[in-house]
């Protein structure tokens, strides 16, 4: 009964390729996010949903795409991936109350060769 | 701007009392966090402040000064599980919604 999902895990590709990677939570929450967190373990926030609709987008290249199909569904699509787009990546859904909890999922390690 | 600043590594003994330290500036605070990550895992959550003190939960606390900008994580009784990074976050309201800044991370190792 996995809160939060990831898929895949683990993403190997080639720079230029494009990739999607998917997030699933099952909490009932309305709003889902995408980190980013790189190879010094800063975790930066790239996004942001609320039942479906975009309320964050920070400053990402527009080769970065989120989609929403769902309250319950946050999925990221990656156009001509660049050796800088290797990192892991969070989908994490916010469940508000006093305080607000974030839960994040498992994480999906991108690299880009 | 909106910053926030920790130390990137603390090393203590098991059964000591750390602090980690988080300085933070942002102009739309609303409320500061406290995650921890184990290598290779997900953030989970560990504390929240709001407003100035301390709130104590079993062998971690957390500290709050909104005037100095200036939060801490206090972890008692330190267990070799406790080895992660902890990371302090920040809800910042700038942007007219709920925006969460985090913080670079404190790499904890406890030692035997």
């Amino acid at each position: 009964d996995t809160a939060v999902s990831q898929t895949p895990k683990y993403l190997v590709t080639q720079m230029g390729n494009d990739k999607s990677i998917k997030c699933e939570q099952n909490l009932g929450h309305d709003t889902m996010y995408w980190y980013k967190q790189d190879s010094k373990k800063f975790l930066k926030i790239m996004f942001s949903y609320n039942n479906k609709e975009l309320i964050i987008n920070e400053t990402v290249p527009n080769r970065f795409s989120p989609k929403s199909p769902d309250k319950a569904h946050l999925n990221l699509h990656i156009n001509s991936l660049e050796l800088g787009d290797s990192a892991v990546y969070f989908c994490a859904s916010l469940r508000t109350g006093t305080p607000d909890t974030q839960y994040f999922g498992p994480g999906t390690r991108l690299t880009v060769l | 701007g909106q910053n926030i600043d920790q130390p990137t590594e603390m090393t203590a003994t098991e059964g000591a009392i750390v602090q980690i330290n988080c300085t933070y500036q942002t102009s739309g605070f609303n409320g500061l966090f406290w995650y921890q990550q184990h290598a290779g895992e997900a953030p989970t959550f560990l504390s929240y402040n709001v407003l100035d003190g301390l709130e104590e939960k079993g062998r971690f606390s957390s500290f709050l000064s909104r005037s100095k900008g200036y939060s801490y994580l206090l972890l008692k009784e330190l267990q070799m599980k406790d080895s992660a990074s902890y990371l302090c976050a920040v809800r910042d309201t700038t942007s007219g919604t709920y925006k969460y800044i985090f913080g670079t991370g404190t790499r904890l190792k406890v030692l035997a």
